[in-house]
């Protein structure tokens, strides 16, 4: 069965420092998503993608965020300098065209830890 | 601001034990209702979608229903397999497709 995945499944990481957190998403989907959440906290929208730009982003997704579909396969979420708040589960979704708006295919998350 | 609310936090009941999950929503316009199963250390696994009040979705033990500001998950006669966190969310008039307010869930135990 086709799955989203992601890579690393944890990153630990100095504050200031750059993280790029991949995604393979499933192959003949057209929407890629990045949501996060934090320990103990709500599953949070970040960012959507579509036809090579971002369709919308939430206000977390701030100038420190970018994304990038650099292939044909990849997606990427780049954190230029972390912050403590930054450390969460960080997750990937796709969805293919014939899918309703909701139904996401989520990746299994990469943690991230910032110190 | 728009709101999803899931109560109970936690629910624990024992094989074959019949309840119910909650979802109350508070939304500028409901453009559709979700949910989803999360087990620890994975990511959420979609289950149904929902769009109009007295819509109702099955599968396996499992049945979603949703009135205009609420949906329950009923979950009848859980076997084990069954525990994991239960996750709402919504998409509403504001959002594109796929931005999704997620609640916090519920985390369901089922013993044997």
């Amino acid at each position: 069965e086709p799955e989203v995945t992601q890579t690393p499944s944890h990153q630990v990481t100095q504050m200031g420092q750059e993280v790029i957190l991949r995604c393979v998403p499933i192959s003949n989907h057209l929407y890629f998503y990045w949501y996060r959440q934090i320990l103990g906290q709500k599953v949070e929208f970040l960012v959507s993608f579509y036809n090579n730009e971002i369709s919308e982003k939430s206000e977390i997704f701030d100038d420190q965020f970018s994304v990038e579909r650099p292939d044909g396969s990849n997606f990427t979420l780049k954190i230029r300098s972390t912050k403590l708040e930054d450390s969460a589960m960080y997750f990937c979704a796709s969805r293919g065209a014939q899918f309703g708006p909701g139904e996401l295919f989520f990746g299994e998350g990469s943690r991230l830890t910032v110190l | 601001e728009d709101q999803v609310t899931q109560s109970p936090e936690a629910l624990r009941l024992q094989e074959g034990e019949s309840s119910s999950l909650n979802c109350s929503y508070t939304v500028s316009g409901l453009r559709g209702l979700f949910w989803y199963r999360q087990d620890p250390g994975k990511g959420p696994e979609f289950l149904f979608t929902l769009y109009s009040a007295g819509e109702e979705k099955e599968k396996e033990r499992l049945k979603a229903t949703l009135t205009k500001k609420e949906s329950f998950l009923h979950i009848t006669a859980p076997k084990p397999e069954d525990s994991a966190t239960y996750l709402c969310a919504v998409r509403t008039n504001g959002g594109s497709q796929g931005n999704l307010i997620f609640g916090k869930g519920t985390k369901l135990s089922v013993k044997p």
